[in-house]
């Protein structure tokens, strides 16, 4: 099956730094999203991009696709965006039906 | 609009016993995915409803089970509960109707077995 693997496995950063979250995928994907996941444990999407490049606020995100990779920046980090950030993708010939698979995670500490 | 909805938000039982867990999915969504979330095995997706029919599954035992109603809301069963099914359970809703559309959670069941 479909192997997603996330970089780094954890971050430290000063409040106001940038960061770049990596994500490599091992197949074609017709889905790809990057999520949030809060201290209580829900997941917050932040972005939905099988390809091409999206922003939001401070956040922003490119999928290669024909690379095989996806990029999550964050800019100006703050405090509230400490947490662990999830990589997760539907294989595209697994016909695996709205099935993501997850990465390990990157877990963010911003401090003050 | 209501987001997904997951009761209940926390559960403790006992080793031997069964549980039942619920998921509303957002209005007009008809797919609905369960994932376990443990620390040791990150997040793994267990199965999919859609249209009350079960069209995906992955790699759990047949203790788990699930199914979906006809209003797309979905119950997840657990019987015989073991320690190791302590975990968080989350649910995601979508539109479902094909591959690769998106997924949105719930704040999750947190389960305890001791």
């Amino acid at each position: 099956g479909i192997q997603v693997e996330q970089s780094p496995p954890d971050l430290i950063l000063q409040e106001g730094a940038n960061s770049t979250l990596r994500c490599n995928f091992s197949d074609s994907v017709n889905n790809l999203q990057w999520f949030h996941q809060n201290p209580w444990g829900q997941l917050i999407n932040l972005f939905y991009i099988p390809s091409g490049t999206k922003q939001n606020g401070r956040l922003s995100a490119t999928t290669v696709a024909t690379e095989r990779y996806s990029l999550l920046y964050i800019s100006s980090s703050q405090t509230t965006d400490s947490g662990v950030y999830f990589c997760a993708v539907e294989d595209m010939f697994s016909g695996g039906y709205n099935k993501l698979i997850f990465g390990a995670g990157t877990r963010l500490a911003v401090h003050p | 609009k209501a987001g997904v909805t997951q009761t209940p938000r926390y559960l403790i039982k006992t080793r031997g016993q069964q549980v039942t867990l619920s998921c509303s999915p957002i209005s007009g969504h008809r797919s609905v995915s369960w994932y376990q979330q443990t620390p040791g095995q990150g997040l793994q997706f267990l199965f999919e409803y859609f249209s009350e029919t079960q069209r995906n599954k992955g790699n759990f035992p047949g203790r788990f089970s699930g199914r979906q109603f006809s209003n797309s809301r979905s119950e997840m069963n657990v019987s015989t509960l073991e320690l190791g099914d302590s975990a968080l359970y989350l649910c995601a809703s979508s539109l479902g109707a094909g591959d690769g559309t998106e997924a949105f959670f719930g704040q999750g069941t947190r389960l305890t077995v001791v």
